[in-house]
């Protein structure tokens, strides 16, 4: 099964930071990857697919990049509600997995 | 607008089966794939298997397979999994989760449905 890195697994920031979280595959996977936003209780939210793309009704504010083994998810400017867990999953092939996660809490 | 909305929260032993639903609204059920994920308490996200319901397909993780079986009823527009053999490690939150029309990622979910095993 592909695995999923992702770094840092916490970091703490101001509102109106910028934010970037990394997600490394342990092969190849293309663009195949999404990012979730999950807060406590909540079901995950998908935020971008095919590593780049911005899903319907996402604020522009976030965004990804990369492709192959090395993926990024940056927030650009913090705003409180952005606080929560994010998560990166590949759909290059099956089993699905995800990334162990990133916490984002407020300095 | 497209809804998952899932049945209640559950309390087993070990040893019993649990079966979950999730009902589908806001789209053409037999037209897009269904994931069904758990989540540990305090834990990350973990996909358990996939199930196509315009023909039963499915593929699962090698971790769950041989106690997991999923179904759809195109009838009542609901996916169903179903896991045997339960232990306290299965202990989480199972979420269903409707697959991207065009791409591999997850963008419509269930509410979550709490399965706690405890004798």
């Amino acid at each position: 099964a592909i695995q999923l890195t992702q770094s840092p697994s916490s970091l703490s920031a101001s509102v109106g930071d910028s934010a970037t979280i990394t997600c490394r595959a342990s092969q190849g996977i293309n663009s195949a990857l999404a990012w979730y936003q999950q807060k406590a209780g909540k079901a995950p939210i998908l935020l971008i697919y095919y590593a780049s793309t911005l899903e319907s009704g996402v604020p522009t504010r976030f965004s990804g990049s990369g492709s192959g083994t090395d993926f990024t998810l940056t927030i650009s400017s913090l705003q409180p509600e952005d606080f929560a867990t994010y998560y990166c999953q590949h759909f290059s092939a099956y089993p699905i997995t995800f990334g162990g996660g990133t916490r984002v809490d407020i300095k | 607008q497209v809804h998952l909305v899932q049945s209640g929260a559950e309390v087993k032993k070990p040893g019993a089966s649990v079966k979950v639903s999730c009902k589908t609204s806001g789209y053409s059920f037999t037209s897009i794939g269904i994931n069904w994920l758990r989540q540990a308490p305090g834990q990350g996200l973990e996909w358990v298997a996939w199930i196509s319901p315009s023909n039963g397909n499915t593929k699962s993780s090698q971790h769950l397979q041989d106690r997991v079986t999923l179904t759809a009823d195109s009838s009542s527009n609901t996916a169903y999994m179903e896991v045997r053999s339960l232990t306290s490690d299965d202990t989480a939150v199972y979420f269903c989760a409707r697959r991207g029309s065009t791409h591999g990622g997850m963008d419509v979910w269930g509410q979550g449905t709490t399965v706690t095993v405890s004798s």
